[in-house]
């Protein structure tokens, strides 16, 4: 059972625009939500979160909404450069320990 | 400050064999996570320990799997009869404190291959 879901596998967008990456989850029980980035062979590193209490947050040229009432987190990219190319994944935590991952965007950023 | 290490990077199994997968965390973090990344999933979770606890093992499977976080040394996971079904990427979190989950550092991973 996928309780957090990335329902678009890819996305491009030429350097210098807004790269928007969406993320609907189904458990309103989660309290804190991350987004990680993966490159290839490596491990992820956490970029931003968010708790359930807020609806955004900043940090640099990135930004994290949460729509609580729609179960919907996005992170927004601006202006997006070809370093940000990458593999995106949210994560969701319960008030339990567990992580729940999507199953990751690949954003390319063409220059 | 050595981020979380994983040995080893890749690893190739016979079915039927056994697995062991290791994790050192971060200096100074005593909570660590395991992962599963199937192919064209996401990461899946799988268990957290403390220093010779397991506090949460409901992502691992009922048999064949098991974890350890010893006083001592690297955090490991043993997959025993290793099925085809095994073939993954195993990843480790390690975090200074469950209450910040911003601060949970992954390794690179070790990629099983089943044969």
């Amino acid at each position: 059972d996928q309780q957090v879901k990335q329902n678009s596998p890819s996305l491009s967008v030429q350097e210098g625009r807004i790269s928007i990456l969406n993320c609907d989850y189904t458990n309103s029980m989660f309290d804190y939500f991350l987004w990680y980035k993966k490159y290839p062979a490596e491990g992820p590193t956490f970029l931003i979160s968010i708790s359930s209490i807020k609806d955004k947050n900043e940090d640099g040229r990135f930004t994290v909404f949460l729509n609580k009432s729609a179960k919907h987190l996005s992170l927004h990219i601006v202006p997006s450069q070809p370093g940000d190319s990458a593999v995106y994944f949210c994560a969701a935590r319960w008030t339990g320990n567990q992580f729940y991952f999507g199953t990751g965007t690949s954003l390319t950023v063409i220059p | 400050n050595a981020g979380v290490m994983q040995n080893p990077r890749h690893l190739v199994r016979r079915r039927g064999q056994e697995a062991r997968l290791r994790c050192s965390p971060m200096k100074g973090h005593s909570h660590v996570y395991w992962y599963r990344q199937l192919p064209e999933e996401g990461l899946k979770f799988m268990v957290y320990l403390q220093k010779e606890n397991i506090i949460d093992e409901s992502g691992m499977p009922k048999e064949r799997f098991s974890a350890e976080f010893p006083k001592e040394g690297p955090s490991i996971l043993r997959i025993q009869q290793v099925v085809r079904g095994d073939s993954a990427a195993y990843f480790c979190a390690s975090s200074p404190s469950r209450d910040r989950p911003d601060e949970q550092y992954f390794g690179p991973g070790t990629r099983l291959t089943v044969t």
